[in-house]
Parts: C-alpha cells; sequence; structure tokens
C-alpha cells in the first residue's frame, strides 16, 4: 500500500513566520501535489511536481513555494505566514501512467492555523 | 477553470438505504473522472478512476457510472452501512489539471 507521510497534523504559527509543510511518499512515484481544503470550496490546487527539480504552479501558488530535492519528498513552504492561510492542507502522490488516469494517493492532512 | 459540481451537499439516510449522488463536469478537454471517499481523521481514499463514456465500476457495495458526452458521474451506494459515513468528491481531470468538487457529505443512521 502506498504511504503519504505528512510530518505534523496540526501547526500553529504566527503571521510572518516561515513555514515549512513535509510530505513524503515511499512508492516511487513521480507526481506529487500539495493541495489546500477551505469549508464550502473543494481541494484546490497549489504546487504540484513531476520529477526531481521540477514543479509548476497550480491554481493558487501565491504565497507559497515548494522544494523537491528528492523524489520522494514534496516540501510545501509559506514564505511569510499570514492568517488567510489558515486551512488544512494535503499532500498527495501518483505515478506518472497518464497524469491523470492513476488516482491520487493522499496524506492525512496538515491543519495549519495562523495567528 | 473548469466547473466541477456536486450534489446534493449532504445527505442523511437510514442504515440499509441504498443512496446515489451526482457530480458535473464540462464534458469538453475531458480526461478523467476520480471518486474519493474521505472519512473523517483519515486521508482520502480513491475509489474509482474512469475516463471512458460509458465507463462503469464497482467496489463492493459502491459503484459508478460515466457520462462524458453529458458531462455527468453517478456514485451509488446499495444497502448503506454506518461505516459508509464519509465525504464523497469526485474530481474531473482535463489537460493538465484536476479539478475537485466540494463533496457530497453522506451521513447513514443506524
Amino acid at each position: 500500500d502506498v504511504k503519504v507521510t505528512q510530518s505534523s497534523r496540526y501547526l500553529v504559527k504566527r503571521t510572518g513566520e516561515k513555514v515549512f509543510l513535509e510530505c513524503v511518499q515511499d512508492m516511487d512515484h513521480e507526481n506529487m501535489f500539495w493541495y489546500r481544503q477551505d469549508p464550502g470550496l473543494g481541494l484546490r490546487l497549489i504546487y504540484f511536481s513531476y520529477d526531481v527539480k521540477m514543479k509548476e504552479k497550480g491554481d493558487i501558488p501565491e504565497g507559497y513555494s515548494v522544494s523537491r530535492e528528492k523524489k520522494e519528498r514534496f516540501s510545501l513552504i509559506l514564505e511569510s505566514a499570514s492568517t488567510n492561510q489558515t486551512s488544512m492542507y494535503l499532500c498527495a502522490s501518483s505515478q506518472l501512467v497518464g497524469q491523470y488516469n492513476s488516482p491520487l494517493h493522499f496524506g492525512n492532512g496538515t491543519r495549519l492555523t495562523v495567528t | 477553470i473548469l466547473n466541477v459540481e456536486q450534489s446534493p451537499q449532504s445527505l442523511h439516510v437510514q442504515e440499509g438505504d441504498s443512496t446515489n449522488f451526482t457530480c458535473s463536469f464540462p464534458s469538453s478537454n475531458f480526461y478523467a473522472l476520480h471518486w474519493y471517499r474521505w472519512e473523517t481523521a483519515k486521508s482520502p481514499e480513491a475509489l474509482f478512476v474512469m475516463t471512458l463514456n460509458g465507463d462503469e465500476k464497482k467496489k463492493g457495495r459502491i459503484s459508478a457510472t460515466l457520462n462524458t458526452k453529458e458531462g455527468y458521474s453517478y456514485l451509488y451506494i446499495k444497502g448503506s452501512q454506518p461505516e459508509d459515513s464519509a465525504t464523497y468528491l469526485c474530481a474531473s481531470g482535463a489537460t493538465n489539471k484536476l479539478i475537485f468538487g466540494t463533496g457530497t457529505l453522506l451521513a447513514v443512521q443506524p
């Protein structure tokens, strides 16, 4: 079974702090994704990556950056956390076989609160 | 940007009832349709990925159909059980994007 592990389940940070959300997958998947989930909205894509050192902006990249130095690890960085970044963050991975023909495997999520 | 809509937003049924939800998506540039189950305090779990018009998939008591020409998919649960209580998400892929709907929250009362 694919395991996608997010480093923190709950996180509380102050406005202006730099925040790192880590995600590791153990199935050698090429694709990795970061989503955020807010009440009343569907999962929204922040950034994704098809390969090591490769990244692409999703629908809401503003205020975020990512790092993929190793295939199994995809980090989401909030350069200067703001209260509107309070949200549930979900990491996912999938195989590259036809980009969206293969299912996403999600982590348990990190609930980030920025005060 | 694609608009993927799910209905109803929420549903309360009794144990043993059968139920179904709808996912609507733009039919142009269609690539794939995903269904996920998201239980509280767990990670979303993939149920089905469908790509062809007329696709029907089944997993135990849960099944799904796909109509790409008219842009909708149905998810059916036969004989709902309390453990089916979850949010059911659909997502439609077109070109290089997978767009999620807001989900249907199902509560099954014992």
